[in-house]
Formats: C-alpha cells, structure tokens, sequence
C-alpha cells in the first residue's frame, strides 16, 4: 500500500532550538500534505494543509511563523518548529494525500515524531 | 459546521465477538468515508474506506453506509485483543480535508 515516512521518529531538544521535520510519500505522488499535532490521550489537531509549491494554510490558532511548513516536491514535506519551548513538546503526524496508480486517492499517515522540549 | 460525531467509549467486549463502531456526520454533501485505527502511541492507520451506500467487507471488517441517515460503521467480527484501539471515523466532500470524528476506543478482552 501507500507508505509515507517521517523523520525523525523522536527528538530531544533544548528550549529555543528549531526542529526540522521530514515528511516524505514513498510509492506515490502526494497532491496535499497535512500536518497534524496530538497532546496525550487527546485527538488529532489538523495544523495546516500544504500543497506543493504553494504557502501552507494554516488552521485558526497555530502560529505559521512557529510551524514553518515548506512542501518542496509532489513526495516531501517539511515542518520546522522554530523556538521550540517546552509547551510544543507533542506528537507531531504528518499526512499525505494521494494513492496508487487505479486507485482512488485517500489521506495516509506516516509514524509521527515525538518532540520533547527540555 | 462539519462535524463528525462518535461515542468515545471505551467500547469492551470479550474476545471472538462483534464490535460495533458507529459514527455520524452533519455534512449532507461528504462523499468519502474512512475508517482509521490508531494504536496508543502510534499514528492512524486506515483501515477502510467506503464510498457508496450498502456495505463493504474486508476480511473481519465490515463498513456499512447509510447516506441518508448520515451514519457509518465499522462492525469487527471475532474481535481479537490486539484489536484494541482507537478507531477514528473521517470524512469529507470531494478534495476537501478530512474531517475527523474524536475517536472511539475499543477494548478487547481475553
């Protein structure tokens, strides 16, 4: 099936870095890309939607100069969390929208990256 | 508003049952209906997708969609404990974003 990967799967950093997050469509060519965020035993926030070559739109409440999101190509997207602080700490999803060849096109999650902010 | 609703449970039942998973929607016009599961601490994974109203089977799961009545489920048959999840129910019209139900976890027990 689809298989979208993200990179890394855990990182630790200190407070006031910027992170970088790999979001990559392996067997496919991803029309849009999301980026989602979930807090412990909480659901799925939807950050923002991005389409190649164009400027992320981000949903209501998230800071886009915090969660820069560049979609470079039809297979990769990036998220930088820049300044991160302790609160961003969270279960960051990234997802692709897309499908194999004959089939219809449907959204497919890569594994997450868990950031940890000390 | 486009809302997708679920009973957040959690839903037990022993093992070899059926599980019932059942979800509702408020936007009229949705057209794609997916099935996610997402395991504590893992992302979401799908697990169905159904586009027509009637029922679509896939080894133990059955989706069942009924347009009219805006309700989708997902029934599991011999449910197993490694069935034990989270199942998120999503939504959408045509190329729109997903719209995600708040999830319903299910308990499996030996």
């Amino acid at each position: 099936g689809a298989v979208v990967s993200q990179h890394p799967s855990r990182v630790i950093c200190k407070s006031g870095t910027s992170v970088k997050i790999e979001c990559r469509s392996l067997d496919f060519q991803a029309t849009t890309m999301f980026w989602y965020r979930q807090f412990p035993k909480k659901s799925l926030m939807l950050m923002a939607t991005s389409n190649e070559g164009s400027k992320a739109t981000y949903e209501q409440g998230v800071e886009k100069d915090k969660f820069l999101i560049n979609h470079a190509s039809l297979t990769l997207s990036t998220l930088t969390v820049t300044s991160a602080h302790p609160e961003d700490s969270s279960f960051y999803i990234c997802s692709a929208r897309g499908g194999l060849a004959g089939q219809q096109e449907t959204q497919y999650f890569g594994p997450g990256t868990r950031l940890l902010v000390l | 508003q486009k809302e997708v609703e679920q009973n957040s449970g959690p839903l037990s039942v022993p093992e070899g049952a059926i599980a019932s998973l059942n979800c509702t929607y408020s936007d009229r016009v949705s057209q794609s209906f997916f099935w996610y599961r997402q395991y504590s601490g893992k992302s979401p994974e799908l697990i169905m997708s159904i586009y027509s109203n009637g029922d679509k089977e896939d080894g133990r799961f059955t989706a069942q969609l009924n347009k009219a009545s805006q309700y989708v489920s997902l029934l599991i048959r011999d449910s197993q404990p490694s069935d034990s999840a989270t199942y998120l129910c999503a939504v959408n019209r045509g190329y729109s974003t997903l719209t995600f139900g708040k999830g319903t976890m299910l308990l499996v027990s030996p």
